[in-house]
């Protein structure tokens, strides 16, 4: 399976700014998938890229707010931007495994907005 | 995509077998059913996947009813490392690797010393 490089690891930041995930993956992968996980909550999917194009986000994500890039098919970053307190979060990054199997995740970026 | 159905928690002795149980009474034929977990802080981690055949791999089994509307994962050896929430996920197997994962709430199992 693919290995997932994600950073930062976790971060604090004050509200107003934005912040920038990285994932690295090991492999080319054609999809890439963001993933929100509020406090105690399960996961909620932000928006899926693809090289090349632009991202598609799921309803209740706009780019504005959490603009994505894909330059290459081992590669991507995710933006909060214009952060706010309600932005506190886990965010993670995945890619589907071969022939279906299972996606992979990354570690995830822990993130506090005061 | 079907939804699904678990338990919001459970307990389990260590050393004891761990079942899970999952409810996905509206499964479409090509839809396949897969498990993940997501140990405290850390990304999900996948377990097992299958369509309508029991399924074991290193880390569990996975037995899927003849009628596909609920399967059972299970943990032959519960540790205490085992602790965490368990997904339980409907997803077409022809999406490739271009379908997402939709999660629900999951199960907490907690493994008792």
């Amino acid at each position: 399976s693919a290995v997932i490089s994600q950073k930062p690891s976790r971060d604090i930041c004050q509200r107003g700014t934005s912040l920038t995930i990285q994932c690295q993956v090991d492999s080319q992968v054609t999809m890439m998938f963001w993933y929100r996980q509020q406090p105690g909550q399960s996961l909620t999917l932000i928006a899926t890229a693809n090289q090349g194009s632009e991202a598609t986000y799921e309803s209740g994500f706009v780019i504005d707010k959490f603009p994505i890039s894909r330059p290459n098919l081992t590669f991507s970053t995710l933006t909060v931007s214009n952060m706010s307190p309600e932005d506190s979060s886990i965010y993670l990054c995945s890619v589907a495994g071969y022939a279906n199997y299972g996606y992979t995740f990354g570690s995830g970026t822990r993130l506090t907005v005061v | 995509d079907a939804k699904t159905t678990q338990p919001t928690s459970m307990d389990c002795a260590e050393g004891r077998a761990a079942n899970l149980p999952c409810n996905h009474s509206t499964i479409s034929g090509n839809e396949y059913v897969y498990w993940y977990r997501q140990i405290h802080s850390q990304g999900p981690q996948y377990i097992i996947h299958g369509l309508k055949n029991n399924e074991t791999n290193e880390m569990a089994s996975l037995i899927i009813t003849e009628d596909r509307k609920s399967s059972t994962l299970i943990l032959p050896h519960a540790t205490l490392r085992d602790t965490a929430v368990y997904y339980c996920i409907v997803r077409p197997y022809s999406g490739g690797s271009n379908y997402k994962l939709t999660f629900g709430k999951g199960t907490l199992l907690t493994v008792n010393p």
